[in-house]
């Protein structure tokens, strides 16, 4: 069975510009959710969506959007990036419904100069 | 929301048991407990979960006392691949935000 996957590896990008970053669920995962985890630090939740519904997001600012698709992959946008927004963005997949085991994809590590 | 806290770090020798507890003062009567382990630049990776008392697996043991205000995560005999970082995680109040702890950094000694 696939694990989650996500593109891109590595992602450098200047102040100000727009990241896209995207994720692959587990095939039969519903849930995807987002985490921000900057250097040296643990991990902050981003956004959740369920059966291509935005479910909750975390306290970060509206910059910060995605999106769930059809086949319940995702992209998490970033608009107007800063340097603070540098950071490994994890996603995770899940069956649908609270408490179900959460698997990570490797990561894409966004570096805004 | 239930807030979650843990030990900042710890220091073991391989061999002996390591038990991490995480305190959870707020947790909600529908929420589960969940513990994953993270090691450098890879996404965390799931250890075990429970509700109440008791519950074992192949690498781990979670002990959940009656209030449900902490848990003690258990790994027996630990070896230096264990080393790595283990996260807290609280599902609070059914579809609202799912929050990690700050996380345990784990260094096994030879």
């Amino acid at each position: 069975e696939a694990g989650v996957t996500q593109s891109p590896t590595h992602l450098i990008k200047t102040r100000g510009q727009q990241a896209t970053l995207r994720c692959s669920p587990i095939s039969g995962h519903t849930s995807v959710y987002w985490y921000q985890q900057a250097l040296g630090l643990g991990l902050q939740f981003l956004l959740w969506y369920d059966e291509g519904e935005e479910r909750n997001r975390g306290n970060f600012p509206p910059r910060f959007s995605g999106r769930q698709f059809p086949n319940y992959s995702s992209e998490l946008n970033v608009n107007a990036l800063e340097l603070e927004d540098s950071a490994l963005y994890l996603c995770a997949s899940s069956r649908s419904g609270v408490g179900n085991e959460q698997f990570f994809g490797p990561g894409t590590r966004l570096t805004v100069l | 929301l239930a807030k979650t806290t843990q030990p900042i770090s710890m220091d073991s020798y391989e061999g002996q048991e390591v038990n991490i507890t995480c305190s959870h003062n707020n947790i909600a009567t529908n929420d589960y407990i969940t513990w994953y382990q993270q090691f450098p630049s890879q996404g965390p990776r799931f250890i075990i979960q429970g509700y109440k008392t008791k519950v074992t697996n192949e690498v781990a043991s979670l002990f959940i006392p009656a209030d449900r205000k902490s848990s003690t995560l258990s790994l027996p005999r630990v070896s230096l691949s264990d080393t790595a970082v283990y996260y807290c995680l609280v599902y609070s109040g059914g579809y609202q935000k799912v929050t990690f702890g700050t996380g345990t950094k784990l260094q096994v000694i030879p």
